[in-house]
């Protein structure tokens, strides 16, 4: 079983549409947890952080299930701009500080 | 700019030849990372470093060695490498300390890297 799972996708959903995206991981004793966008051909940068009593960022809104161990982003309204891949990623300390990242869900936000 | 630099951004090599990869971060963090990004396949973690000493290696290959000479500079020395080790090699680093929190990962840009 992958650390970190996530629905590969493609969505393809139209400009202002919701759409929300799970996560599920293995590893119980977790410590952090984010999402993360990569556009194509560049970088993952953070796109926020997740806290156990959820958290929103503009149209932006995550949620943590620690006893399910489950993950979720939900965007709002989406815009064309928000078409990129997105990481759910995963912290652990064991023998070392790590994140380890999903495959990552790709978005297609049609006009 | 994350503050993660990674050069050179683009390398092509043959399966014969040595070469290396360098990261620099000037944030003060003590964690270091390289990831391996192939063509729709997820990022894999392949060393980390924390506080200059190599705390992981991900089952990699010893054709990547990597050296941590301080807490700013990060190298992946590649030799005989093979054409499936053609990929995006992403260098990121992250605070460490006390009370670790939300203590995200910045990643350079990458090097993508083709054996030919």
């Amino acid at each position: 079983r992958k650390e970190v799972e996530q629905d590969p996708g493609p969505f393809n959903v139209p400009e202002g549409a919701t759409v929300a995206f799970n996560c599920t991981y293995s590893n119980s004793a977790s410590q952090s947890f984010f999402w993360y966008r990569q556009d194509c051909r560049k970088e993952p940068k953070l796109l926020m952080s997740v806290y156990s009593s959820g958290n929103e960022d503009g149209r932006f809104t995550a949620q943590l299930n620690r006893a399910s161990q489950y993950i979720s982003l939900l965007i709002r309204d989406s815009k064309l701009s928000d078409s990129a891949t997105y990481l759910c990623v995963v912290s652990t300390m064991d023998s070392s500080y790590k994140l380890i990242f999903g495959s990552g869900t790709r978005l297609l936000v049609r006009p | 700019e994350t503050g993660v630099t990674q050069t050179p951004r683009h390398l092509v090599m043959g399966m014969t030849n040595k070469k290396s990869l360098k990261c620099e971060q000037h944030l003060g963090h003590n964690a270091m990372y390289w990831y391996k990004q192939s063509a729709k396949k997820p990022l894999e973690l392949m060393f980390v470093y924390n506080f200059k000493e190599q705390t992981e290696n991900n089952s990699v290959p010893s054709r990547f060695s990597p050296e941590c000479p301080n807490s700013s500079h990060l190298f992946l020395h590649l030799h005989t490498l093979q054409p499936e080790d053609s990929a995006l090699y992403l260098c990121a680093s992250s605070p460490l300390g006390q009370g670790l929190g939300n203590t995200e990962a910045f990643f350079g840009q990458g090097t993508r890297l083709t054996v030919v």
